[in-house]
């Protein structure tokens, strides 16, 4: 089983700010990682398939990199809609698996 | 515009089997993509049950396996989910989703289960 890792657990940031979140695989998931943000009592929303293309109707300001096993996902301005929890989730292999999510907070 | 609504029973036993349904339209899961099952304990993360194709082919978290199984109802346009066994473990909010990257949710059914 392929063990994601976000990192930081918690990320306090102002609106405005560039946010920097991280994903780290335990074996390679070449291109397949995708994020998804939660906001409370919601369902998850894909963001970002395929490691850094933007699902539809995502806004400009997020963008992904990486391949391989290190992974980031960056939002350029913080707007306040933006405050969630972020989970990364890999493709590459049954099962699929999950990262632990980073809680993004407002400063 | 594609939707995903969930339905379950909401309370289940423990020992009993937790029986879920996926109501999808917007599009027709005979037309291909995978359909797939996720869950989410209280103030915990996501964890991956199952998924199946339009084919058929089924997959499975190894952790849940030999207690899951996933089907489409073709004609009612319908992803199934059946857990047996349930413990207080299982209490989670139950959500489908859409493809391998899970580009379309449900809102997600909670499911406790309880004496």
């Amino acid at each position: 089983e392929i063990v994601l890792t976000q990192s930081p657990a918690t990320l306090s940031l102002s609106p405005g700010e560039r946010a920097t979140l991280s994903c780290r695989a335990s074996q390679s998931v070449s291109s397949y990682l995708a994020w998804h943000q939660q906001k409370p009592g919601q369902a998850p929303r894909l963001l970002i398939y395929d490691a850094s293309n933007r699902a539809t109707g995502i806004p400009a300001r997020f963008s992904g990199s990486g391949s391989g096993t290190d992974f980031t996902l960056t939002i350029s301005s913080l707007e306040p809609e933006d405050f969630a929890v972020y989970y990364c989730q890999q493709r590459s292999n049954w099962p699929y698996t999950f990262g632990q999510g980073t809680k993004l907070e407002i400063k | 515009q594609v939707q995903l609504q969930e339905s379950g029973p909401g309370l289940v036993k423990p020992s009993e089997t937790l029986s879920l349904t996926c109501a999808v339209s917007g599009y027709s899961i005979s037309s291909g993509y995978y359909w797939g099952w996720i869950r989410q304990p209280p103030g915990k993360g996501l964890e991956w049950i199952a998924s199946i194709n339009h084919f058929g082919s089924t997959y499975y978290n190894p952790s849940l396996k030999s207690r899951v199984t996933i089907s489409l109802d073709t004609s009612k346009n319908q992803v199934s989910l059946r857990l047996s066994s349930v413990t207080a473990a299982d209490t989670a909010v139950y959500y489908c989703a859409r493809g391998l990257a899970f580009d379309y949710w449900g809102q997600g059914t909670l499911v406790t289960v309880s004496s």
